[in-house]
């Protein structure tokens, strides 16, 4: 166990729709990375949160957004889902994540989208 | 373009030998690499790292080395073991603000009684 935790574990929606995915960090840390997975592009870098702020962006299309709230907990929100989303979702976290500040980034469990 | 990608996607080996994943890279920019683990069901596991301005880190049982020269990256399992079955991951960070990570797209390895 990661001690990083997300919700829900499965989601099935359809296409059009809106779902808002959580995910709550370990104890402490203030990092918080979201990533998909999918079969034809692997994991992907979607974002990542500093203590509430932005810090990186990745591949993250304009219909994802993300945020981190003041308990650091963190929510990535997908709409106008399409077929193509359907992935695993990750969320990561770690200590700390600034400019030439590496550190472990634990994974949660993942949310496996299913869009209909 | 930058990507990061593996030689062999699947990998089989008999338990108790010496298992060795490679990963190519091609930003030589990157400064930071890591390798993670993902069993089935789980999320990735973070297994080693090595900075640009190492060749080699050894951990438990696993060693990772950086050839800059060639760009590649491999990680070496001894004594492999039913439980390192999994799919295995090189990253690079294409830094320098944040941690944004490049993935391969995995090798599974596979280990045989």
């Amino acid at each position: 166990d990661s001690g990083v935790t997300q919700t829900p574990k499965h989601l099935i929606t359809a296409t059009g729709q809106r779902v808002t995915l959580r995910c709550s960090p370990r104890s402490g840390d203030l990092s918080v990375y979201w990533y998909q997975q999918s079969l034809d592009q692997g994991l992907q870098f979607l974002i990542q949160y500093y203590n509430g702020e932005e810090r990186a962006k990745g591949n993250i299309l304009e219909r994802f957004s993300a945020q981190q709230f003041p308990d650091l907990h963190s929510e990535l929100n997908l709409s106008s889902l399409e077929l193509g989303d359907s992935a695993l979702y990750f969320c990561a976290s770690s200590v700390a994540g600034g400019v030439m500040n590496y550190n472990e980034q634990f994974f949660g469990p993942g949310t496996r989208l299913t869009v209909l | 373009g930058e990507s990061v990608g593996l030689h062999l996607p699947t990998l089989s080996v008999q338990e108790g030998d010496n298992s060795i994943i490679n990963c190519a890279y091609s930003n030589s920019a990157s400064d930071y690499f890591i390798w993670y683990k993902q069993e089935s069901g789980k999320g990735p596991q973070f297994i080693i790292d090595i900075r640009s301005n190492m060749d080699k880190r050894q951990g438990q049982r696993v060693t990772v080395l950086l050839n800059k020269t060639v760009k590649h990256l491999s990680l070496q399992i001894a004594a492999t073991q039913p439980g390192d079955s999994a799919v295995y991951f090189c990253a690079e960070n294409k830094g320098p603000y944040g941690q944004n990570f490049v993935f391969g797209p995995g090798t599974r390895l596979s280990v045989l009684p």
